[in-house]
């Protein structure tokens, strides 16, 4: 069964960057049927997709994120990453990592959707 | 960036009732790259349907979705106690990937 699994600091200091890990346990990074994805989500508020990366290291960031957004993965390890520069209290949010799949199997069946979702870690922006 | 909008806001049912979520997209959007998913407070979203129409794993058979181009629903046939929460549809197509503001359903 594949386990998505968020780590990083719960705060960090305005005009900081935050940093988040994703360790994917049960299953394998290095597949091209998926791509690799943060979502976050303020207090009471909905969802919002900040970007994807693949196996490959292609990226698609949120355009109103683009320019402070970073990603990674490694393979090796079974993570992938995000990095969010210069934060305001405005990007305090449960920041959650997940897979999104795309593909169509051997026999044709379709499979898509955020379909393995980590916990969600909340991650503070203050002083 | 295609915008999605669901209605209504808010759905109050009781359980046992069937319960109608609309999703509508500013542009036409791919079947197959039409998602629902639902929260519980405190927990992360799970994802129901995909593709507009196939069911994920463990999803139960009340669950069912439809529609095309601009328009899609979320049935739910008979609702259970678990299902009151919050539902979110979101496209997957062209990016930026984007979700509607979600519809709550509260119990009557």
């Amino acid at each position: 069964q594949v386990q998505l699994q968020e780590s990083g600091p719960g705060l960090v200091r305005p005009s900081e960057t935050l940093s988040l890990t994703c360790t994917v346990s049960g299953g394998s990074v290095n597949s091209g049927s998926y791509s690799w994805t943060w979502i976050r989500q303020p207090p009471g508020k909905e969802l919002e997709w900040i970007g994807s990366i693949n196996d490959s290291g292609d990226t698609s960031y949120s355009p109103s994120l683009n320019s402070r957004v970073t990603m990674s993965v490694d393979t090796s390890k079974h993570q992938f990453s995000l990095k969010v520069n210069s934060v305001t209290a405005a990007d305090t949010a449960v920041y959650y990592c997940a897979r999104l799949a795309g593909y169509f199997d051997t026999n044709g069946h379709y499979y898509g959707g955020l379909d393995h979702w980590g916990q969600g870690t909340l991650v503070t922006v203050s002083s | 960036e295609i915008v999605l909008t669901q209605s209504p806001d808010t759905l109050s049912l009781s359980p046992g009732e069937r319960a109608t979520l609309s999703c509508r997209a500013s542009q036409s959007v791919a079947n197959i790259f039409l998602a629902w998913y639902y929260q519980k407070p405190g927990q992360a979203p799970r994802l129901l349907i995909y593709g507009a129409s196939s069911r994920a794993a463990g999803v139960p058979d009340r669950f069912s979705g439809s529609g095309s181009g601009t328009d899609f629903t979320l049935s739910i046939s008979r609702l259970e106690p678990e299902d009151f929460a919050v539902y979110y549809c979101q496209q997957y197509g062209p990016s930026p990937i984007t979700f509607g503001q979600g519809t709550r359903l509260d119990i009557k």
